[in-house]
């Protein structure tokens, strides 16, 4: 089966502009995820989508981040405007419905905020 | 203070060497936990999974909970080149995944 899809893969773009990201999850995986990696830091989760619905978004760092999945298929992650803390690698995972313990992720997409 | 804490190394060791790696985490609610290996440029890779106290073989590599310590391991044994990477502990609590930052392991031929 095709894996967890992220384009684009690299992102540099002037704080103040917005970007897009995109995920395509594993055909017919209802559960998908939004992380986060700043450089040093660890994987932080910033949403969870179950089918087209948000089902948890306490991870988003601010209302500059708008995540969403129309149609429960793919998802995107916009960020607007961007600042420099913005800067990392965002990661989309996806699951079945009643996977407990682990996820398929993409390979993330690095944004770099100048 | 973080959920899970990871010594990030890095770690070096010769090829066939034994390799040890250790994630502490705080919340004894967590539940499911997790290993992942994280190539260069590549999204992380579930390694090995389990819910309970104990160890969990599979192959070369062991995963071993002790919950009475809140304490992860990660054994591999007969290291190989292959297994070059960053190796990620994680737990689960709800439907979120808390990682460590990731212990980067270089084996050497």
């Amino acid at each position: 089966e095709a894996g967890v899809t992220q384009f684009p893969s690299h992102s540099v773009i002037e704080k103040g502009q917005t970007v897009t990201l995109r995920c395509d999850p594993i055909s017919g995986h209802d559960n998908l995820y939004w992380y986060r990696r700043v450089m040093g830091k660890e994987i932080k989760f910033l949403l969870h989508f179950v089918k087209e619905s948000k089902q948890d978004e306490s991870g988003m760092p601010n209302n500059r981040f708008l995540a969403e999945r129309t149609g429960g298929t793919y998802s995107t992650l916009k960020v607007q405007p961007a600042e420099l803390e913005d800067s990392g690698v965002y990661f989309c995972a996806s699951s079945p419905r009643d996977r407990q313990y682990g996820y398929t992720f993409g390979s993330g997409t690095r944004l770099t905020v100048v | 203070q973080k959920e899970v804490e990871q010594d990030p190394g890095p770690l070096s060791v010769p090829e066939g060497a034994i390799v040890s790696l250790n994630c502490t985490y705080s919340n004894s609610a967590f539940q499911y936990f997790m290993w992942y290996r994280q190539y260069s440029r590549k999204g992380p890779e579930l390694l090995m999974y389990t819910y309970s106290s104990g160890n969990k073989e599979d192959g070369r590599f062991t995963a071993q909970v002790d919950k009475s310590s809140k304490y992860i391991s990660l054994f591999i044994r007969d290291s190989q080149p292959s297994d070059s990477a960053t190796y990620l502990c994680a737990t689960r609590l709800g439907n979120q995944f808390y990682f460590g930052t990731g212990t980067s392991l270089t084996v050497i031929p």
